[in-house]
């Protein structure tokens, strides 16, 4: 079974700049997550889909990050404009419904932002 | 106060060695309790899920207290592989998404 893929793996930008992120989740799982791990923490949820529905967006930084998942498949994260606190590893990772257990991760991308 | 709380350490133990990590949940109503795997620059991966009645896998034993709101995670004979940092996971009530704690950072030398 194919894992969840992720690109780029790596990104370094400048502050103000806008960055997108991708992922491709394991087919059939129709419920994808992006969580943010900033360097010494656990990761932190910013936006669950269930299909192309918005399930959870709650701690989302809205005027600056958005994110979709066009058809429920693919996933685009963006960061517009990037800030110095945004440096981290963006994971997505995608699940069953209702299978918290059933979690695979991505490699994440790491963004440096100077 | 932090959903979930670990000892970030770092735990120093040699080969061999047994070691035990702990950590609190703040959320009474959550369901479900994992302890997670994380090598350096890669992403987390599931070690084990945690019940009340305890569960092991092998050299690693898994609890939940969910009166004390306490879950550890104990490893026996600890190998060299053993040495990344392990995440306690909790899933509040009704929802799948997964919060972690900070981790804590375990080294085990030869």
């Amino acid at each position: 079974e194919a894992g969840v893929a992720q690109s780029p793996r790596y990104k370094i930008i400048e502050k103000r700049q806008s960055v997108a992120f991708w992922c491709n989740p394991i087919s059939g799982h129709a419920t994808l997550y992006w969580y943010q791990q900033i360097l010494g923490q656990g990761p932190k949820l910013l936006i669950q889909f269930q299909n192309n529905g918005v399930v959870d967006d709650s701690q989302l930084p809205k005027d600056r990050f958005s994110a979709e998942r066009l058809k429920g498949v693919d996933s685009t994260l963006k960061i517009q404009p990037a800030k110095l606190e945004d440096s981290a590893v963006y994971l997505c990772a995608s699940s069953s419904p209702g299978r918290s257990y059933g979690y695979t991760f991505g490699s994440g991308t790491r963004l440096t932002v100077v | 106060r932090k959903e979930v709380e670990q000892d970030p350490g770092p735990f120093n133990v040699p080969e061999g060695a047994t070691v035990a990590f702990n950590c609190t949940y703040s959320n009474s109503a959550s369901q479900s309790f994992f302890w997670y795997r994380q090598d350096c620059r890669k992403e987390p991966k599931l070690l084990m899920s945690v019940y009340s009645s305890g569960n092991e896998d092998g050299r690693f034993t898994a609890q939940l207290n969910r009166a004390s709101q306490y879950i550890s995670l104990l490893i026996r004979d600890s190998k060299l592989s053993d040495s990344a940092t392990y995440l306690c996971v909790v899933t509040p009530g009704g929802f799948q998404k997964l919060v972690f704690g900070t981790g804590t950072r375990l080294l085990v030398s030869p």
